[in-house]
């Protein structure tokens, strides 16, 4: 089984400031890690996958993510961030050998609001 | 339409009554699956299909019944809900072997009085 915490519940921002989402994992096997993206009124979206290969991802919007397995984390960054950026987001998890269908653990999310 | 789509996008209901939230994906995908998303929790699968084969059912309450006539179309039928059962639903859909890049449609945002 996994599970997922997402360290901040809120993240307030300005705009064009730096912002990082955290998220850390728990799994008894190797996983696939996800950030995805909820904007008001909307479903969620994909923004960036770590499979396998380079640690570092590059996803939609100019963000971006580490994955660092020692310390078990997925990090969400963005350099400079914009007004319409603020939504939720949402990290997740899958067992990277358990292919039958999408099964998903979702962290509890990270509200960010960027401010002008 | 593209994409993920559901209706109806706000729901009111009694606890008596019955209802249906239905999906539709656009996509030709072959998964789709079934979400509650409540306040402060994390997303909760609650149903899969796979083929429109059901190949989980996350331990939901039979109050909730789900439905899949062919692999566009996903139904959640309601009856005799409680109030703690408003969230909002969000209906989701993927294709193999890439299942874990799902797209998700609006959602119905459901409040049981």
């Amino acid at each position: 089984a996994q599970s997922v915490t997402q360290l901040d519940s809120q993240v307030p921002v300005f705009e064009e400031a730096p912002v990082e989402l955290r998220c850390n994992y728990s799994s008894s096997v190797s996983v696939y890690l996800f950030w995805y993206v909820q904007y008001p009124n909307q479903g969620l979206q994909l923004l960036l996958k770590y499979l396998s290969g380079s640690t570092l991802v590059k996803g939609i919007n100019g963000f971006e993510a580490e994955f660092n397995k020692s310390q078990t984390s997925f990090h969400l960054r963005k350099p400079s961030v914009h007004i319409s950026d603020t939504a939720e987001y949402f990290c997740a998890v899958s067992d990277r050998f358990d292919t039958s269908y999408g099964k998903l653990t979702f962290g509890q999310g990270t509200i960010l609001t960027v401010h002008p | 339409e593209t994409g993920v789509t559901q209706t109806p996008r706000h729901l009111v209901m009694g606890m008596t009554n019955k209802k249906s939230l239905k999906c539709e994906q656009h996509l030709g995908h072959n998964a789709m699956y079934w979400y509650k998303q409540s306040a402060k929790k994390p997303l909760e699968l609650m149903f899969v299909y796979n083929f429109k084969e059901q190949t989980e059912n996350n331990s939901v309450p039979s109050r909730f019944s789900p439905e899949c006539p062919n692999s566009s179309h996903l139904f959640l039928h309601l009856h005799t809900l409680q109030p703690e059962d408003s969230a909002l639903y969000l209906c989701a859909s993927s294709q193999a072997p890439s299942y874990n890049e799902q797209f998700f449609g609006p959602g119905t945002r459901l409040t049981v009085l």
